[in-house]
């Protein structure tokens, strides 16, 4: 099972781009590399799935390089209500019932 | 309303007692999942099922125990409460066989305080 790390905390201002970026060195190949959003006391959501290359939906954007190994999570123009807690899962369909979610990427946006 | 219902909410209860926290879902989704949060802390999960006849421990499952009563609910046991199972519990679905990826779909949260 792919192992991910991403950053413990971000800060950001109101209205700047966002990246967070995951590593997963021992991506296999049919892993799909998903980011869920949580906020305080929610269940988490899901933001956005990919493969590979680039992947845009109305709320984010997931850039993977070729390699595979990392992703990065962009989030354009941050409002204070993206505060909250962003993990990255690596995996597949067979593997959903194993995805761990390790303590995420906490960010703060502020005014 | 919602695709994944948790009930109770919160419940505060006394070590020694027996609680059940119920999931039900109308998404129509196969597998089914019970996951732990404590504060600061990332998702545990505790059990899972695949279907209604199969269950799977998952990394944190003494203490708790399960059943899959139908396709759309998925019970989540404390036999014995006892403080340090103080948490906010989530239960999730996804597809079946044949999915491509696993995107999971939670619930609400259920908060259980045990005294």
């Amino acid at each position: 099972l792919a192992k991910t790390t991403q950053p413990i905390s971000m800060d950001s201002y109101e209205g700047q781009e966002v990246n967070i970026t995951c590593s997963h060195n021992n991506i296999a190949t049919n892993d799909y590399i998903t980011w869920y959003q949580q906020f305080p006391s929610q269940g988490p959501r899901f933001i956005i799935q990919g493969y590979k290359t680039k992947v845009t939906n109305e709320v984010a954007s997931l850039f993977i390089p070729a390699d595979r190994k990392s992703s990065t999570l962009s989030l354009p123009r941050v409002s204070l209500s993206d505060t909250a807690v962003y993990y990255c899962l690596v995996g597949d369909g067979e593997t959903a019932s194993k995805l761990t979610f390790g303590t995420g990427t906490r960010l703060q946006v502020t005014l | 309303d919602a695709d994944v219902t948790q009930t109770p909410r919160n419940r505060i209860t006394k070590t020694g007692k027996r609680i059940m926290l119920e999931c039900s879902q109308t998404k129509g989704h196969d597998r089914m999942y019970w996951y732990r949060q404590d504060p600061g802390l990332g998702l545990r999960l505790i059990y899972y099922s695949f279907d209604v006849k199969d269950i799977n421990k998952g990394e944190i499952s003494d203490g708790y125990s399960v059943s899959r009563q139908a396709q759309a609910k998925f019970s989540l046991s404390l036999e014995s409460a006892i403080p340090n199972q103080t948490a906010l519990y989530f239960c999730a679905t996804s597809r079946g066989q044949g999915a491509v990826t696993g995107e999971l779909f939670f619930g609400e949260g259920s908060r259980l305080t045990v005294l």
